[in-house]
């Protein structure tokens, strides 16, 4: 019963390749994230959505293209990989501002 | 600016408490934040402080925010080992965005 749970949690790919990273979180928020966390373990917002809307994009590249099927679910597919891509993604849901809730991460890891 | 800056490290043996410091640049923040990264993991909030309050206190941790400096600290007291992990602050100004400092590591020596 996992709150926000994100697969997969590992993803080892070679650069060029388009990998989907998907999010569901059961706990009835209207609001989730992408977040992106460096080697250097900081950590940036890139994409928001509240109740399947996108409300927050950041600069990314369009490379990234989330989408959101239901408020339930936050999907991050990316094109045409690159090295600079390797970090671990980050879903989280909230309530309100501020109280996320996060998942576990994804690794990615770009060869 | 919304740049949030962390000290990188900070080690402490246990049982000492710990105080972790944090800057922001936007005074319009309306709440700021801290929350906890374990190895591994996905962040966890702590705690958090409205922008007209100075001082919070939850059991061991105290929160105090000095509005006019734009600083904020975490005070862990009777730190633990388990208390080892990454902590960061983060502001909110408006609307669903938050903003993560750089992060501080806090190492727990027996």
């Amino acid at each position: 019963d996992t709150a926000v749970s994100q697969t997969p949690k590992y993803l080892v790919t070679q650069m060029g390749n388009d990998k989907s990273i998907k999010c569901e979180q059961n706990l009835g928020h209207d609001t989730m994230y992408w977040y992106k966390q460096d080697s250097k373990k900081f950590l940036k917002i890139m994409f928001s959505y509240n109740n399947k809307e996108l409300i927050i994009n950041e600069t990314v590249p369009n490379r990234f293209s989330p989408k959101s099927p239901d408020k339930a679910h936050l999907n991050l597919h990316i094109n045409s990989l690159e090295l600079g891509d390797s970090a671990v993604y980050f879903c989280a849901s909230s309530p309100t501002a501020g109280e996320l809730f996060f998942g576990e991460g994804s690794r990615l890891t770009v060869l | 600016g919304e740049d949030v800056e962390q000290s990188l490290f900070l080690s402490v043996r246990e049982g000492d408490s710990s105080v972790i410091n944090c800057t922001y640049t936007d005074s319009s923040s309306t709440y700021l934040y801290w929350y906890k990264q374990e190895p591994g993991a996905g962040l966890q909030l702590l705690t958090y402080i409205f922008s007209n309050m100075d001082m919070k206190q939850d059991q061991r941790l105290t929160v105090l925010l000095n509005k006019k400096d734009k600083h904020l600290s975490l005070r862990i007291a009777d730190t633990q080992t388990g208390d080892s992990a990454i902590y960061f602050c983060a502001e909110s100004v408006g609307g669903n965005k938050l903003t993560f400092g750089t992060g501080t590591q806090l190492k727990v020596e027996l």
